[in-house]
């Protein structure tokens, strides 16, 4: 079936510190993979996405690259700062008739601290 | 755009008692999404909607809860009874024609059934 594995939280960090938050998939078919961020008190809200092998999705200065390879899309920023603090969702939609559903991974929570 | 709007945004209840949950999709929106979030089983995806019509409830706990979505702007989440084991945070999301798009998610309705 189709899945998405994320490193445990919660990852703290300092400010300024390199972050990576590690995550895998299951899937069958081609996916399209997404991050999704959850600040305190709201929705979920799309950070970035890749569509298809090799692409790399950035924003905010985040960054994460689609390996088919090894089946990631590890999520990465050079520099965090305190309002980068939340939780972060890893995510693939693999539909061949388009339904487009999403299926999270459980959730990464960073803490960042000045 | 004024985003996925839910309402309530927070909604104490006694048990027993019936909880209906409003959601207002994007317009020109076709799929809608209904997750429940709590710490102990994260994003659970309840029911989706694609122009109006249920696709998936496989996703809903039990009778109790019922979703309709009338027309393209509105749905509802009802639970009948409601138990404390409801408490949780309920999110409506909706998705344009284009599956690599991604969700669009609301601030989420907080019920907390006592």
């Amino acid at each position: 079936g189709n899945s998405v594995t994320q490193m445990e939280g919660p990852v703290t960090l300092s400010e300024e510190a390199f972050l990576t938050i590690n995550c895998t998939y299951t899937a069958t078919g081609y996916p399209s993979l997404f991050w999704y961020v959850q600040y305190p008190g709201e929705g979920l809200q799309l950070l970035l996405k890749a569509t298809k092998a090799d692409d790399k999705g950035s924003n905010k200065g985040f960054e994460a690259t689609y390996r088919k390879e090894t089946t990631s899309f590890h999520l990465e920023k050079g520099s965090v700062q305190v309002s980068d603090s939340a939780v972060y969702f890893c995510a693939l939609s693999v539909d061949s008739s388009n339904t487009g559903k999403l299926i999270f991974g459980q959730g990464t929570t960073l803490q960042v601290k000045p | 755009d004024a985003g996925v709007i839910q309402s309530p945004r927070h909604e104490v209840t006694e048990m027993g008692q019936e909880v209906t949950l409003r959601c207002k999709p994007i317009s020109g929106h076709d799929y809608l999404f209904w997750y429940r979030q709590t710490m102990m089983r994260g994003l659970e995806l309840l029911i989706y909607f694609n122009n109006n019509v249920p696709i998936d409830d496989s996703g809903m706990p039990e009778d109790r809860f019922s979703a309709k979505m009338p027309n393209a702007s509105f749905s509802t989440l009802k639970i009948q009874p409601s138990e404390p084991r409801d408490s949780a945070v309920y999110f409506c999301a909706s998705r344009s024609p284009n599956r690599n798009s991604g969700y669009t998610f609301g601030s989420g309705t907080r019920l907390t059934v006592v």
